[in-house]
């Protein structure tokens, strides 16, 4: 079974500080990983997506997220938080095989604040 | 393109009413979806639909119906609403499944049920 648990529910951080979002997830066979955005009153956005190809997948607005098999593990990172980050980050989990297959799986939420 | 669209923004229905939630996209994705988003759960998979005629159930299929007779437009049905039915609700569409393909997102459809 696929499940995902992001570790904070909220993360605070001052402009120009690095940002980490912490993701860790289940799935019984390989998993392709997700890191989705949404902003106040809007629908989600793609960030970055990890298909079993590079560890580290590179994103969109400066995001990038590792993929570590060992500790089953895909936290988001950006270098410097700008104002126009804060929004509420989702990690998603799906399987490419199985019942469940095409699936996504999403953990509860992020809530990123950034401070002037 | 317009992307992913929902009709109403908004809607309060009471227990017992029915509804039909619209969502059409124009970019020709044959996979679309119906997620609820409630505080604290992200999203759950209610519905999805590989192509035009095939639709299945998500985690959270019970209470609501759905039907894909064209590429375009995939309805969502409330056939008697109860207030657990309260929630933000999602379309989402892709050329071939959520994970060859970025997902889009329509902006949602905030529904309470008295």
């Amino acid at each position: 079974a696929q499940s995902v648990t992001q570790l904070d529910s909220h993360v605070s951080v001052s402009e120009g500080t690095p940002v980490l979002l912490r993701c860790n997830y289940s799935s019984s066979y390989s998993p392709s990983l997700f890191w989705y955005v949404q902003h106040p009153n809007k629908g989600l956005q793609l960030l970055l997506k990890y298909t079993s190809a590079a560890t580290l997948v590179k994103g969109i607005n400066g995001f990038e997220a590792e993929f570590k098999k060992s500790e089953t593990s895909f936290h988001l990172t950006k270098p410097s938080a700008h104002m126009s980050d804060a929004a509420e980050y989702f990690c998603v989990v799906s399987s490419d095989r199985g019942s469940t297959l095409g699936r996504l799986y999403f953990g509860r939420g992020t809530q990123l604040t950034v401070w002037p | 393109n317009a992307g992913v669209t929902q009709t109403p923004k908004f809607q309060v229905l009471k227990t017992g009413q029915s509804m039909t939630l619209q969502c059409a996209q124009d970019m020709n994705h044959e996979y679309m979806s119906w997620y609820r988003q409630d505080p604290g759960m992200g999203l759950r998979l209610i519905h999805y639909s590989v192509g035009a005629g095939i639709t299945d159930q998500g985690e959270v299929p019970n209470g609501y119906n759905v039907s894909r007779s064209t590429t375009e437009d995939f309805p969502l049905r409330l056939l008697s609403a109860a207030p657990s039915q309260t929630s933000v609700y999602f379309c989402a569409s892709s050329y071939s499944g959520p994970i060859q393909g970025e997902q889009f997102f329509g902006p949602g459809t905030r529904l309470t049920v008295l």
